[in-house]
């Protein structure tokens, strides 16, 4: 079974560009999560979503930041316009179970570097 | 906020000893999961724990839920080179929150 699949894995941009960061959760989980890994904080949750709505956005850094889930086998993070301090490893995870309270399997990151 | 002490923060060890670690929170989880993390790579769930005093095995891999439910600990039996890499606890308390330990970073030296 495919895991969840994010792109693109690396990416490397100048500041103040807009980038996109694209996951398709695991077939038939509910709930999805994008998360930010950095050495000094680790992994911080971002947003969550439970059956395509996001339900916790208090992890969103600033109004740069935004994510979407038109669906349920498809979300996207976007930061606009990207700055140096963005960079970092984003990860999205989803889940099965009632209120996002299942196991949570993570995609294999996007490396983001903001120049 | 909750809070998750994970220890050591990295660990050499010879190949085929045994290694362990282990998470204490300052307050109660229902859920703790443990997730293995190779570099370039998305953390990995080994073992999820979901009772009190519970005892789990993976493989080479054990994993308990300590009866207070503020900590847990992860035991690896005969260690490998492939063991390399960064292990993180993570405990939920109820909602879909996961709070994350920094991760302790295991060396294997053949």
């Amino acid at each position: 079974d495919a895991g969840v699949i994010q792109s693109p894995r690396h990416e490397v941009t100048e500041m103040g560009q807009e980038v996109t960061l694209r996951c398709k959760p695991i077939s038939g989980h509910n709930s999805l999560f994008w998360y930010r890994q950095t050495m000094m904080r680790g992994l911080e949750l971002l947003i969550y979503f439970n059956n395509n709505v996001p339900i916790d956005d208090s992890g969103m850094p600033e109004d740069r930041f935004s994510a979407k889930m038109p669906n349920a086998s498809f979300s996207t993070l976007k930061i606009q316009p990207s700055e140096p301090r963005d960079s970092a490893v984003y990860f999205c995870a989803s889940s099965f179970g009632q209120g996002g309270t299942g196991e949570l399997f993570f995609g294999e990151g996007s490396r983001l570097t903001v120049l | 906020g909750q809070q998750l002490n994970q220890s050591p923060q990295s660990m050499f060890i010879q190949e085929g000893e045994d290694v362990s670690m282990n998470c204490t929170s300052s307050s109660i989880f229902n859920t703790w999961l443990w997730y293995k993390q190779d570099p370039g790579e998305g953390p990995v769930l080994l073992i999820a724990l979901y009772k009190a005093g519970e005892l789990t095995s993976n493989g080479r891999l054990t994993a308990q839920f300590g009866i207070t439910r503020k900590d847990s600990f992860l035991n690896i039996s005969a260690s490998i080179p492939s063991d390399v890499g960064i292990y993180f606890c993570a405990g939920r308390a109820g909602s879909y929150q996961l709070t994350f330990g920094k991760g302790t970073k295991l060396s294997v030296i053949p």
